[in-house]
């Protein structure tokens, strides 16, 4: 079983929609979840982090943890033609390198 | 203010050439990193250094070199370029390992 897993999609919707992004992983012991946004061309962008089970919100986005199901999840809400990029989770335990997922590409359609 | 830099943006070069790579970071971190991104998108860690000392050398041809100056830079030596080297290279920095970290642009290499 692969530490952390994410669908790679690709992932369409049209402008407006709520979008739900998820992994799963398989390690107690991470504790430290993130979320990262990388456009094509470009270098993945932190957007959200959190160290612990819960919500955290930030305008649009909303990152959930839920520790207990090992299962993290980024939610954009009212989502823009700009949100269509590829979506990393990353996971870290003490001191060793972070463990990110594949990515999934989102396309949000105008 | 940009806060992990790579230079340069675009590298096309020969098999068999040698190449470098360099970033710099603006944060103040102590732990900076080289990752590997194919075509299929997926991030790959190269190497980890920890003020300037090499932590992480994951399974990575010896013909990669990296070589950290001092705590905020840490450059990308690579020797006999081959066609499987072509991809995006990305440097990254964090306060410290498992903790989150911020990436530079990328160098994207094409060996032809």
């Amino acid at each position: 079983q692969k530490e952390v897993e994410q669908d790679p999609g690709p992932l369409s919707v049209p402008e407006g929609a709520i979008v739900s992004l998820n992994c799963t992983y398989s390690n107690s012991a991470f504790q430290y979840f993130m979320w990262y946004r990388q456009y094509s061309r470009k270098g993945p962008e932190l957007l959200m982090y959190t160290y612990s089970s819960g919500n955290k919100e930030d305008g649009r986005f909303t990152a959930q943890v839920d520790k207990s199901s090992k299962y993290i999840s980024l939610f954009i809400r009212d989502s823009q033609p700009s949100d269509s990029a590829t979506y990393l989770c990353a996971l870290g335990r003490g001191n060793t390198p972070l463990v990110f997922g594949k990515g999934t590409r989102l396309s949000v359609i105008a | 203010d940009t806060a992990v830099s790579q230079t340069p943006k675009y590298l096309v070069t020969q098999m068999g050439n040698d190449k470098s790579i360099k970033c710099e970071q603006n944060l103040g971190h102590d732990t900076m990193y080289w990752y590997k991104q194919d075509s299929k998108k997926f991030l790959k860690i190269m190497f980890s250094y920890n003020n300037k000392e090499l932590i992480i050398n994951e399974t990575v041809p010896n013909r990669f070199s990296p070589k950290s100056p001092d705590k905020a830079h840490l450059n990308l030596h690579i020797n006999s370029l081959e066609l499987g080297d072509s991809a995006v290279y990305f440097c990254a920095s964090s306060q410290a390992q498992g903790r989150e970290q911020y990436f530079g642009p990328g160098t994207r290499l094409t060996v032809t």
